[in-house]
């Protein structure tokens, strides 16, 4: 059963707009999130993350936003760039394991010059 | 470049032939893990090591070896090649340091079995 989802399989937005990317998780043991970032035959790449002991964090462009109580989280990229235009995967671990990561589906971000 | 080198790039394999995928990292992290991507799907846990001479399954262990007898390699072996595992595989190194958890991912292999 997958633990975290990403239900939007593909999101297209104008250059220079915001993009939001959803995530939601099951698992209430999860404590850390990670945004990772995937060109075709690359390996995904971090993008950011966030502990549960924080409700947002940001990185230049990105932001990400932690909702514990709704197991939610989104990615906040403002402004867009025809270069984040990649797939993007939501990740989830408990550090009370081994740290393993679960990851979502991704969402195929497409960005429009 | 430090990071996660993963060997070969491209591999078509006949159903029943094994084969070793390898993974090496040169950041001395204690933690690494096998994953394989599928069409609409996210990665998922084949198997992971906590450190040398340590290892266990994920979510897709069958049809799997792996071994880790040192901290920098960390090959995965499948056994006799079915179809179904026709995907592409990643190879991750990572620590974690308080509240923070890095993680490094290889290039991938794309791996077809006939």
């Amino acid at each position: 059963d997958q633990q975290v989802k990403q239900n939007s399989p593909s999101l297209s937005v104008q250059e220079g707009r915001i993009s939001i990317l959803n995530c939601d998780y099951t698992n209430s043991m999860f404590d850390y999130f990670l945004w990772y970032k995937k060109y075709p035959a690359e390996g995904p790449t971090f993008l950011i993350s966030i502990s549960s002991i924080k409700d947002k964090n940001e990185d230049g462009r990105f932001t990400v936003f932690l909702n514990k109580s709704a197991k939610h989280l989104s990615l906040h990229i403002v402004p867009s760039q025809p270069g984040d235009s990649a797939v993007y995967f939501c990740a989830a671990s408990a550090q009370s394991g081994a740290n393993n990561l679960f990851f979502g589906t991704g969402t195929r971000l497409t960005v429009i010059p | 470049n430090a990071g996660v080198t993963q060997t070969p790039k491209f591999q078509v394999l006949k159903t029943g032939q094994s084969m070793t995928l390898q993974c090496a990292q040169d950041m001395n992290h204690e933690y690494m893990s096998w994953y394989r991507q599928d069409p609409g799907m996210g990665l998922r846990l084949i198997h992971y090591s906590v450190g040398a001479g340590i290892t266990d399954q994920g979510e897709v262990p069958n049809g799997y070896n792996v071994s880790r007898s040192t901290t920098e390699d960390f090959p995965l072996r499948l056994l006799s090649a079915a179809p179904s595992q026709t995907s592409v595989y990643f190879c991750a190194s990572s620590y974690s340091k308080g509240q923070a958890l890095s993680y490094t991912f290889g290039s991938g292999t794309r791996l077809t079995v006939v």
